[in-house]
């Protein structure tokens, strides 16, 4: 049973650049989390997917944030034009899609550096 | 507002002493779960467990055990015999209902180190 993955793991690029991650779920899960966590903090939560479906979107979530869930599958999260506050590890987690709530399970994140 | 306090910024034992993190949460929910997450230095957070509302019975599982307590809004977790791997950031984290699913609302987490 593999578990969440994303991709890159470490990315650092020049502010005013675009950067996208991804995250691929465990594959029986339907439902995709997008968290960011910043240095000494618990994660704040972004975005949530059921199956293709972008169902909430945290106010952390400017304009410059967006976040994609093509088939149900992956997901992706681009953010355009940099800035350094954008520094930070966003994770991605998943969970079941089955009766009642079940755990979200969370992938290694990608830690975003922005000069 | 929902929101979860982990007044402990960090703790540090020696090994084989025994360790309570404190989490203190407020929701405006009757339903609701608490989790304890664990993230170690390799930065992946790692389930420990989830408690519902309505079950207010203490857990315990090998070293680990949870106190949950509805009249202080706490859910409080106890290492015994601490061992230099449970060294990490452990976090409490709330879940805020969204439709069909639902979003943690995570504290600040307290960082553990265990001497050895």
């Amino acid at each position: 049973d593999t578990g969440v993955s994303q991709n890159p793991r470490h990315k650092i690029t020049k502010r005013g650049q675009n950067v996208t991650f991804r995250c691929d779920p465990i594959s029986e899960h339907n439902r995709l989390y997008w968290y960011r966590q910043t240095l000494g903090q618990g994660p704040e939560f972004l975005t949530y997917f059921q199956n293709e479906a972008q169902l909430e979107k945290s106010r952390l979530l400017s304009d410059r944030f967006s976040a994609e869930r093509p088939k149900g599958s992956f997901s992706t999260l681009e953010i355009q034009r940099t800035e350094q506050g954008d520094s930070a590890m966003y994770l991605c987690a998943s969970s079941s899609g089955k009766k009642g709530y079940n755990e979200q399970f969370f992938g290694p994140g990608t830690r975003l550096t922005v000069l | 507002a929902q929101k979860v306090t982990q007044a402990q910024t960090e703790i540090s034992v020696v090994e084989k002493e025994d360790v309570t993190l404190d989490c203190v949460y407020e929701t405006r929910d009757t339903t609701y779960y608490l989790f304890w997450y664990k993230q170690p230095p390799s930065g992946e957070l790692v389930f420990l467990i989830r408690r519902n509302s309505f079950d207010e019975q203490n857990e315990i599982s090998g070293r680990y055990s949870w106190n949950f307590q509805k009249s202080t809004s706490s859910f409080n977790f106890t290492i015994t015999a601490s061992q230099v791997v449970d060294s990490a950031v452990y976090f409490c984290a709330l879940s805020v209902m969204m439709d069909s699913s639902y979003k943690l609302i995570f504290g600040s987490g307290t960082r553990l180190l265990v001497r050895p």
